[in-house]
């Protein structure tokens, strides 16, 4: 069966500090890859998505980036936190349209 | 931009009442999908409804797609205190699911 991992669960960073989530999907090959992000109690903005290794798609320009170095490995990065980009941070992959598969989420609070 | 408005962004209701969550939006999805939020947890699918006019039920949850796939809505029959929680809409555009803001529900016993 497919698994999705996704870590660390909580974070606190200094503003200026640089960031790294990961996002790792077992048990199935050339998935699409998320990267989602909450704020509290509402709905989920579209950060990045991934149809395949070093092909991604930035739907808000911000302070983030994102990278497929493998097929089911994701990764949300940036080089210098602010204090907006805290909140809840979800990865999710989804077999090319149909029913996502979300992870357990990394609450980031930028300090 | 694909944009959808849900509607009522909070509902309290008392234990055994009915109630209707409403998706709504301008642009034509291939599928709208309805998924359950509990606090600190990601968002967990309940259903995904492809063709238009379709209805699904899942318990006493029934979830149906408009004729023209731009709207959906979720409704449940004698709610539960174990039905509380973020309920969430998103309509998939391409490779892009777009989720709506969220209805908070809170059941009371």
């Amino acid at each position: 069966s497919q698994t999705i991992h996704q870590w660390p669960a909580t974070l606190v960073q200094p503003v200026g500090s640089p960031l790294s989530l990961e996002c790792t999907v077992e048990g199935t090959s050339n998935p699409n890859l998320y990267w989602y992000r909450q704020a509290a109690g509402r709905g989920l903005q579209l950060l990045f998505y991934s149809v395949g290794i070093g092909q991604i798609s930035s739907e808000v320009p911000q302070n983030l980036s994102a990278s497929r170095p493998q097929d089911r490995q994701f990764i949300l990065s940036s080089k210098k936190l602010l204090l907006s980009d805290s909140g809840f941070y979800l990865c999710a992959w989804s077999p090319a349209g149909h029913g996502y598969t979300f992870g357990s989420g990394t609450r980031l609070t930028v300090v | 931009t694909q944009l959808l408005e849900q509607s009522p962004q909070f509902l309290s209701i008392q234990e055994g009442e009915n109630l209707t969550v409403y998706c709504n939006s301008s642009s034509v999805f291939s599928s709208l999908q309805w998924y359950r939020q509990e606090p600190g947890e990601g968002p967990v699918l309940l259903v995904t409804v492809v063709t238009g006019g379709e209805v699904k039920k899942l318990k006493r949850l029934t979830f149906q797609f408009g004729d023209a796939r731009k709207d959906s809505s979720l409704h449940i029959t004698a709610a539960q205190p174990g039905d509380t929680g973020l309920y969430l809409c998103a309509g998939q555009y391409g490779n892009k699911l777009v989720f709506g803001a969220g209805t908070i529900l809170r059941v009371k016993s």
